[in-house]
């Protein structure tokens, strides 16, 4: 299936630690954003970049910070964890800025512990 | 403030009835509105995006500006319709603000 590949798929870390998400967009989409999805909620914009650039960011401390490469793969890097930092996180991309809508990734499933 | 709203977390309907998923939504510009849609085990996908006026699956939406509304309408509903349904809208900075979900059980 092409399109969007996070990784890793599962990941667990401690109280404190730093994690990086990956993502590879699909190709040709100059358009990432990041969102986190906790159990039961919809999914809440974290930032977005285009060509490189912070395009918008949403409510999330400035510990949640990320980059966007050439090749349109991001990472979204979150420092000093916290226990509601368990979430899933998904990439989504898009070669018009969104308009025509945003291909999602399956997602990392994060768990702070 | 912006905000989408879906009210009911679930919906069950038997094979054949017409579904009516609600999505209202504040904002104060011209929104631009979607549904995304997730099967089970698969990845959150758009379903139909009011810009185009489209029916997908049978699926249509319908921008209600006086009610701020975009509610999701099939008139018969099938069992592969069962999954989790997203209202979203973009503002003016492209990102998607989403509403908490409905998901949509089809008994046969």
């Amino acid at each position: 299936e092409t399109g969007v590949t996070q990784s890793p798929t599962h990941l667990i870390k401690t109280r404190g630690q730093q994690v990086t998400l990956r993502c590879s967009s699909q190709s040709g989409h100059n358009t990432v954003s990041w969102y986190q999805q906790a159990l039961g909620q919809g999914p809440q914009f974290i930032f977005q970049y285009y060509r490189e650039e912070e395009n918008g960011r949403g409510n999330f401390p400035p510990r949640f910070s990320g980059l966007q490469f050439p090749n349109y793969s991001s990472e979204l890097n979150v420092n000093a964890l916290e226990l509601d930092d368990s979430a899933l996180y998904l990439c989504a991309s898009s070669s018009d800025r969104g308009m025509g809508g945003y291909t999602f990734g399956s997602g990392t499933r994060l768990t702070v512990v | 403030a912006q905000r989408v709203t879906q009210p009911e977390k679930l919906l069950s309907v038997f094979k054949g009835a017409p579904v009516e998923l609600k999505c209202n939504y504040s904002y104060s510009g011209s929104p631009e509105l979607f549904w995304y849609v997730q099967y089970s085990r698969q990845r959150l996908q758009l379903l139909l995006r009011h810009i185009s006026r489209e029916s997908i699956k049978g699926f249509t939406a319908d921008l209600n500006k006086g009610e701020t509304s975009f509610h999701l309408k099939k008139p018969f509903a099938q069992e592969e319709d069962s999954a989790m349904y997203y209202c979203a809208l973009a503002d003016n900075t492209d990102k998607l603000i989403f509403g908490t979900g409905t998901r949509l059980q089809v008994f046969p």
